[in-house]
């Protein structure tokens, strides 16, 4: 089993509806968990990050973090086409020394005009 | 701007030839991580350094090597050894180990 599993897509949806993007873990240990915007040949951007648990949110988009169910989502309001892109989750931990910045496979969102 | 700025964007490596990535930030950034991407894979950790003079290996670190002699440099040399460089590399950094990582937009090697 995979530490942290996304679905890839593609997910398709029409301009101005709400999309949910989400990732399960199976690390408990995790303390950081982030959401980053991939466009083509590009690098990841950073979108949204929340320590531990709870929602965060900024404009259009919401994170949120279920750590006793180890489920995160991401939602976009009023999606755009310029949303279309690969969206990644990432999660991170530092235990006794040891590092891990995990990051899930990425889903590939277009949004429809 | 502060940014991390990788270079070159596209390169070319012929068989038995080292190659080195470049990667500055000036975000004044303590951490820095190298990453390879994969069509279908996840990103998969190379190296990554805490600080100057000190870095780690990886997941994935056969066939490569840093270097980490200024705080806002770590360059990536894909060695020989390496079988199979075709991918994406990506440059990262952070304030320090386990922050929120920021990306360069990567550069593309392939193989002549």
């Amino acid at each position: 089993q995979k530490e942290v599993e996304q679905d890839p897509g593609p997910l398709s949806v029409p301009e101005g509806a709400i999309v949910s993007l989400n990732c399960t873990y199976s690390n408990s240990a995790f303390q950081y968990f982030m959401w980053y915007r991939q466009y083509s040949r590009k690098g990841p951007e950073l979108l949204m990050y929340t320590y531990s648990s709870g929602n965060k949110e900024d404009g259009r988009f919401t994170a949120q973090v279920d750590k006793s169910s180890k489920y995160i989502s991401l939602f976009i309001r009023d999606s755009q086409p310029s949303d279309s892109a690969t969206y990644l989750c990432a999660m991170s931990e530092v235990v006794a020394g040891t590092y891990k910045y995990i990051f899930g496979t990425g889903t590939r969102l277009k949004v429809l005009a | 701007d502060g940014g991390i700025t990788q270079s070159p964007k596209y390169l070319f490596r012929k068989e038995g030839q080292n190659v080195t990535l470049s990667c500055e930030q000036n975000l004044n950034h303590d951490a820095m991580y190298w990453y390879r991407q994969d069509p279908g894979q996840g990103l998969r950790l190379i190296y990554y350094s805490q600080i100057v003079n000190d870095f780690q290996k990886g997941d994935i670190a056969e066939g490569y090597s840093v270097s980490r002699e200024k705080k806002e440099s770590f360059p990536l040399t894909v060695t020989s050894a390496q079988k199979n460089p075709t991918a994406f590399y990506l440059c990262a950094s952070s304030d320090y180990l386990n922050q929120p990582q920021h990306f360069g937009d990567g550069t593309r090697l392939s193989i002549l």
